[in-house]
């Protein structure tokens, strides 16, 4: 079946440090990818997408490739803010599907 | 406001009672879908909706949890006879057609004594 699996957390970063929190998946086809934040006290947000191989997702300075090759999904920011702190979750969901499959979420501390 | 309304945004209730719990999508936005989000275990989908349409419900938890919508519009995830394993903070999203990103409410904590 389909599946996720991210990097355990917590995260502990200083303010401008290099941030990678790695995915990979399994799944039939070719899945559309997603990284959601979940900000304290908030619900979940859409962070970026990609959907197909090779496609670069970025947002707010977070950026991700969708590599098939190696099935995997990384998430990177060249300098992490104090504001980045929060839950991040990679997803998949299959072509034609409506079903969105979540990681188990990597919290990040961003510290000043 | 333009996002997904859900209510109560907390729910503290005694083993055995009944919740309901109601989600406000996007105007416009067709496609509803319900996740549970517990404690150590990640996201977990429940159900979705097309319309007032639901028409795979295998990810239910059990037969105490059903869920409606109506008017292509409001949804209601009802859970009957709770049990402690049912606190979680309950997620609802929209999106505009089924295969377009979902948009996240702030969710409902459900919490069982």
């Amino acid at each position: 079946g389909n599946s996720v699996t991210q990097m355990e957390g917590p995260v502990t970063l200083s303010e401008e440090a290099f941030l990678t929190i790695n995915c990979t998946y399994t799944a039939t086809g070719y899945p559309s990818l997603f990284w959601y934040v979940q900000y304290p006290g908030e619900g979940l947000q859409l962070l970026l997408k990609a959907t197909k191989a090779d496609d670069k997702g970025s947002n707010k300075g977070f950026e991700a490739t969708y590599r098939k090759e190696t099935t995997s999904f990384h998430l990177e920011k060249g300098s992490v803010q104090v504001s980045d702190s929060a839950v991040y979750f990679c997803a998949l969901r299959n072509t034609g599907g409506f079903k969105t499959i979540f990681g188990a979420g990597t919290r990040l501390f961003v510290k000043a | 406001g333009a996002g997904v309304s859900q209510s109560p945004s907390n729910k503290v209730t005694e083993k055995g009672k009944d919740v309901e719990l109601r989600c406000d999508p996007i105007s416009g936005h067709t496609a509803l879908y319900w996740y549970r989000q517990s404690l150590g275990q990640g996201l977990e989908f429940l159900i979705y909706f097309q319309g007032n349409s639901a028409p795979d419900k295998s990810g239910l938890p059990s037969d105490r949890f059903s869920a409606e919508r109506t008017g292509g519009s409001v949804s209601t995830l009802t859970i009957q006879r709770t049990q402690q394993e049912d606190s979680a903070v309950y997620l609802c999203a929209s999106s505009e057609e089924l295969n377009q990103p979902q948009h996240f409410g702030d969710g409902t904590r459900l919490s069982i004594l």
